[in-house]
């Protein structure tokens, strides 16, 4: 159990545009979800943690007018890349996990990679 | 702030090898300690998890003990196989469930 997909897996689009990516939790409710961004060889980089219903809370140093997440459903999270530009071509992973007695345990989704040309 | 850091990698072990990844963290408080392995084309899967000093996490022949004392969260494992080729992510959590990487190490084992 505790599966995450995201969708699409890659997603290739021109300067400017803006593209979409799902979360989605399969068989569970996830009051939680959070964003990651991971660039080559480096770490995994908390973008932002969306709670269902509510704003997401952003980390320091993200845009939150860039990356737009909404958290509609206890199943589904979205992050819009909006106006994208090469820099932001990265790999991006959503994860999500219940809000009860253990909220470290986040299950991954197998992440989306963006190329912006 | 919090912070993980990890061995360089990439690894490579022939099998049955005795295997070790380093990892130590920066930390305020007490945060708990996990491992996450992402195997080729999919997500990371929790490893194994230590939430408190001297606790030691294993799953699937893999350990790590929290050491509070040298700050860190050793990986280890008696016998590598071919099957644990992956990326292994040293994390630290904190509160609300925030999580904190290190840099990934790849692991390849040879037959």
């Amino acid at each position: 159990g505790a599966v995450v997909s995201q969708h699409p897996s890659r997603v290739i689009c021109k300067s400017g545009t803006s593209v979409k990516i799902e979360c989605r939790s399969l068989d569970f409710q996830a009051t939680t979800m959070f964003w990651y961004r991971q660039f080559p060889k480096k770490s995994l980089m908390l973008m932002a943690t969306s709670n269902e219903g509510s704003k997401a809370t952003y980390e320091q140093g993200v845009e939150k007018d860039k990356f737009l997440i909404n958290h509609a459903s206890l199943t589904l999270s979205t992050l819009t890349v909006t106006s994208a530009h090469p820099e932001d071509s990265s790999f991006y992973i959503c994860s999500a996990s219940f809000s009860s007695l253990s909220s470290y345990e986040q299950y991954f989704g197998p992440g989306t990679r963006l190329t912006v040309t | 702030g919090n912070s993980v850091t990890q061995m360089e990698g990439p690894v490579t072990l022939s099998e049955e090898a005795f295997l070790t990844i380093n990892c130590t963290y920066t930390a305020t408080g007490y945060p708990s300690l996990f491992w996450y392995v992402q195997y080729p084309g999919e997500g990371l899967q929790l490893l194994l998890k230590a939430t408190k000093a001297d606790d030691k996490g294993s799953n699937k022949g893999f350990e790590a003990t929290y050491r509070k004392e040298t700050t860190s969260f050793h990986l280890e494992k008696g016998s590598v196989q071919v099957s644990d080729s992956a990326v292994y992510f040293c994390a630290l959590g904190t509160s609300y469930g925030k999580l904190t990487f290190g840099q990934g190490t790849i692991l390849t084992v040879h037959p």
